[in-house]
């Protein structure tokens, strides 16, 4: 399976502000996604990061709030915009190959709003 | 939407026992269900998955079943040990490289 690397693995931010959250896989992939995971809840996508073109965003998801940009195969990053207490979380790509239907999760960025 | 439920949300067992946890979706277009294990600060990891075109997969003391009439699959464990203790999701997809969506997570404890 595809190794991930996912940056930061914390950060304590003040509210207003962004972060940038990035992961990169050692191999070609087809597919990337973004998940939150509140403490103690399961996870919930934030959306597909398209290769080239704009990320396709799920219920309650928007593009203003959340900016992904994904400029190749490997690489991909999740901007966590104009932040407040409510977005603290664990945030966590994943990504799955062209000849397997597992998917593979990064180590996660948690991220703590103050 | 897509919804997957599961249940229950926490489990507690003896060493030794079987666990069963179980999972139903809305999507009937569905045809890829894996199981995650997640320990306490670390991400989820694959534990065992199964397609639509079979109804049970084993892997030692796991196994998993699909019945898609119902739209349901459950994750069986075997002989738990305390390691075994963790938080267990199921999800459902569909479509090879399509999104997963995530049952709400069973909480399982093993006690020696």
């Amino acid at each position: 399976s595809a190794v991930i690397s996912q940056k930061p693995s914390r950060d304590i931010c003040q509210r207003g502000t962004s972060l940038t959250i990035q992961c990169q896989v050692d191999s070609q992939v087809t597919m990337m996604f973004w998940y939150r995971q509140q403490p103690g809840q399961s996870l919930t996508l934030i959306a597909t990061a398209n290769q080239g073109s704009e990320a396709t965003y799920e219920s309650g998801f928007v593009i203003d709030k959340f900016p992904i940009s994904r400029p190749n195969l490997t690489f991909s990053t999740l901007t966590v915009s104009n932040m407040s207490p409510e977005d603290s979380s664990i945030y966590l790509c994943s990504v799955t190959g062209t000849r397997s239907y597992g998917y593979t999760f990064g180590s996660g960025t948690r991220l703590t709003v103050v | 939407g897509e919804n997957v439920e599961q249940h229950p949300s926490t489990l507690s067992v003896q060493e030794g026992d079987s666990a069963v946890i179980k999972c139903t979706y809305s999507d009937s277009a569905s045809n890829y269900f894996p199981w995650y294990k997640q320990e306490l600060g670390k991400r989820p990891q694959l534990i065992i998955d199964i397609r639509s075109n079979v109804g049970e997969k084993k892997d030692q003391r796991i196994a998993v079943t699909l019945n898609k009439t119902a739209k349901h699959f459950s994750l069986h464990i075997t002989e738990t040990q305390p390691e075994d203790s963790a938080v267990y999701f199921c999800a459902a997809g569909r479509n090879q490289g399509g999104k997963l969506i995530f049952g709400q997570g069973t909480e399982l404890s093993v006690k020696p």
